[in-house]
């Protein structure tokens, strides 16, 4: 059965530091791997991955993706609590014509001031 | 332009009604999912259309659970004889075509008491 795993589940940290969050999976028919920030109701989306080893980054956030480990991270430096939220990870799998995505249970950060 | 809307917002129902939730998805947008999402848990993935195509329904957890999009743009998730399990955050999201980004909907929180 298809399954992304987060971790960890949650994480508080203070202003400034350095986080590291953990997506791994196990899907048949891989096609790519994507990061959200989940804040109030909607995911707003961050990255898409589709490549091992080659980093996609966004201002404090980055991201790479290993498809022989099967896994990624997402990277916060020099966090601001702006940043708190819930974070997806999401694999897209493509069978057939179709494709779906399939979601892990995200990881919540908490950044104090 | 207007990004992915959703109606309505919130909605409390009495076990065994039925409720419409409606989506509408970015102009142009052909591919639009459904996923239910329940506290402290990621999106789990209901149902797929393409244009008006639903190419796979294999999320959706009973056939209370119907989804349709007559004319490949709005679309309606109807579910019948509501129980307290479902009450859950329905999210929807439209992408331009595939392997594109998704952008989810504000969602819509149910409530069956």
């Amino acid at each position: 059965e298809d399954k992304v795993v987060q971790s960890p589940l949650s994480l508080v940290v203070h202003e400034g530091d350095t986080v590291t969050l953990n997506c791994s999976y196990e899907v048949t028919n891989f096609r790519s791997l994507l990061w959200y920030k989940q804040e109030k109701k909607a995911p707003t989306f961050l990255f898409m991955l589709t490549s091992s080893g080659i980093e996609k980054k966004s201002g404090r956030l980055s991201s790479i993706l290993d498809k022989k480990e099967l896994f990624s991270i997402l990277n916060i430096t020099a966090t601001q609590t702006g940043d708190s939220a819930i974070y997806l990870c999401a694999v897209e799998r493509r069978t057939s014509g179709t494709y779906k995505y399939i979601f892990g249970t995200g990881t919540r950060l908490k950044v104090l001031a | 332009g207007a990004g992915v809307s959703q109606s309505p917002r919130y909605k409390v129902a009495k076990r065994g009604q039925d409720v419409a939730l409606r989506c509408d998805p970015i102009s142009g947008h052909v591919s639009l999912f459904w996923y239910q999402q329940a506290l402290g848990q990621g999106p789990e993935f209901l149902t797929y259309f393409q244009n008006e195509a639903q190419l796979d329904k294999s999320g959706l957890p009973s056939d209370r659970f119907f989804a349709e999009r007559p004319e490949g743009s709005v679309s309606t998730l109807k579910i019948q004889r509501t129980q307290q399990e479902d009450s859950a955050v329905y999210l929807c999201a439209s992408t331009v075509g595939l392997q594109e980004t998704q952008y989810f909907g504000p969602g819509t929180r149910l409530l069956v008491l």
